[in-house]
């Protein structure tokens, strides 16, 4: 268990849709990180907080959106919900940034 | 930006062999960490190595920076070391994102 916590497990919705993915990171981790993974794209990151600012993005698509909170939880946050973007959706944390990144469980999306 | 290359894409071993997995990168690395993903999705940390050598149990790894590689060994697998190995790097400067390999998919028979 790396600390991280990642809410729901799976999460199977229509197209179209909006979906939001909790994470909570390890006690004391101050940076989040996103990364999806599938099959077509690998692992890729999406964007990253450290102590509630938005720090870095990658390859985010416009339809996503993030935040990270004052108790340091983070939301991911994905609309108008394509076939594709169904995926394995990863939360991570660090204690700072540059430091071991710890990943959560993930959650399996699944768009119909 | 970086690239990561690992080696091999696939292998297939007999429980109680030994193992080594490659991962060549492209520029200097801030961080290096070498994952383990079971069959159930999950991605399992099992090294923090930036530069040197480190040791847990039948898992060891070595990076050498200046040459822009890293190694991971297994030794007497068992089958639940069976997954994929993802080498994943982040180059620092005004992010710390990691940028992952296409992984190895370790099969352990028994």
């Amino acid at each position: 268990d790396s600390g991280v916590t990642q809410t729901p497990k799976h999460l199977i919705t229509a197209t179209g849709q909006r979906v939001t993915l909790r994470c909570s990171p390890r006690s004391g981790d101050l940076s989040v990180y996103w990364y999806q993974q599938s099959l077509d794209q690998g692992l890729q990151f999406l964007i990253q907080y450290y102590n509630g600012e938005e720090r870095a993005k990658g390859n985010i698509l416009e339809r996503f959106s993030a935040q990270q909170f004052p108790d340091l939880h983070s939301e991911l946050n994905l609309s108008s919900l394509e076939l594709g973007d169904s995926a394995l959706y990863f939360c991570a944390s660090s204690v700072e940034l540059g430091r071991t990144q710890y990943f959560g469980p993930g959650t399996r999306l699944t768009v119909l | 930006g970086i690239q990561v290359e690992q080696s091999p894409p696939d292998l297939i071993l007999q429980e109680g062999a030994n193992s080594t997995l490659r991962c060549n990168f492209s520029d200097s690395v801030n961080n290096l960490q070498w994952f383990h993903q079971n069959p159930w999705g999950q991605l399992i940390n099992l090294f923090y190595i930036p530069s040197g050598t480190k040791q847990n149990g039948r898992l060891s790894a070595t990076t050498v920076a200046t040459e822009r590689y890293s190694l991971l060994y297994i030794s007497s697998s068992q089958t639940t070391d069976s997954g994929v190995y993802f080498c994943a790097v982040d180059s620092g400067g005004s992010n710390y994102k990691l940028t992952f390999g296409k992984g190895t998919l370790l099969t352990v028979n028994p």
